[in-house]
């Protein structure tokens, strides 16, 4: 089982639609649960940080993090074509496995 | 510029040669981790350091690479006598701290390696 899990895609939403991405993560003992866009050919930028299970709201972006099911998601509201690019849900482990772990990404694109 | 800073952007090596990749961290920030992402795949952990030591390696390849952060100076990360599966882009990252802080990436060091 992979540590982290996203569906690669890709995902096309229409424009002004929800896009829902989802992850789970295999250590159950995680505590710090990342989102990062990545466009082609770019480094990786942070989205949002959630370490809490619910929902945490910034702008247009919700996190949702569920630690009992191990699964963390990202909704994006009002989709625009310039929010497509490859969408990455990164794990922080426990005291002794500070590492960041991602997972392959899941590509989305915004149909105008 | 207060971000990471990686340098160089593009690094171009024959088979066999040495490959330095340097890492200046976000102001402030003490951790540093280097990651690997080959083409359309996603980023593979390396190694994590903080000042002076080396926290995990486990990601690291056995042979030939090896990372170092100085107590001054930048993180660098080697790649002896380099193959053609090495050509990758390699990325830098920092944090405030060791637990819950994210991490911060530079724009990467592409390597080709012909």
């Amino acid at each position: 089982q992979k540590e982290v899990e996203q569906n690669s895609g890709p995902l096309s939403v229409p424009e002004g639609a929800i896009a829902s991405l989802n992850c789970t993560y295999s250590d159950r003992v995680s505590q710090s649960f990342f989102w990062y866009r990545q466009y082609s050919g770019k480094s990786p930028e942070l989205i949002m940080s959630i370490y809490s299970n619910g929902d945490k709201e910034d702008g247009r972006f919700t996190a949702q993090l569920n630690k009992a099911s191990q699964y963390v998601s990202l909704l994006i509201r009002d989709s625009q074509p310039s929010d497509s690019a490859t969408y990455l849900c990164a794990v922080k482990g426990s005291f002794g496995n500070e590492k960041l772990t991602f997972g392959t990404g899941t590509r989305l694109t915004i149909i105008p | 510029n207060a971000g990471v800073m990686q340098n160089p952007r593009h690094l171009v090596r024959r088979r066999g040669q040495e490959a330095r990749l340097r890492c200046s961290p976000m102001k402030g920030h003490s951790h540093v981790y280097w990651y690997r992402q080959l083409p359309e795949e996603g980023l593979k952990f390396m190694v994590y350091l903080q000042k002076e030591n080396i926290i995990d390696e486990s990601g690291m390849p056995k042979e030939r690479f090896s990372a170092e952060f100085p107590k001054e100076g930048p993180s660098i990360l080697r790649i002896q006598q380099v193959v053609r599966g090495d050509s990758a882009a390699y990325f830098c990252a920092s944090s405030a701290d060791r637990y819950n802080s994210p991490l911060h990436f530079g724009n990467g060091t592409r390597l080709t390696v012909t």
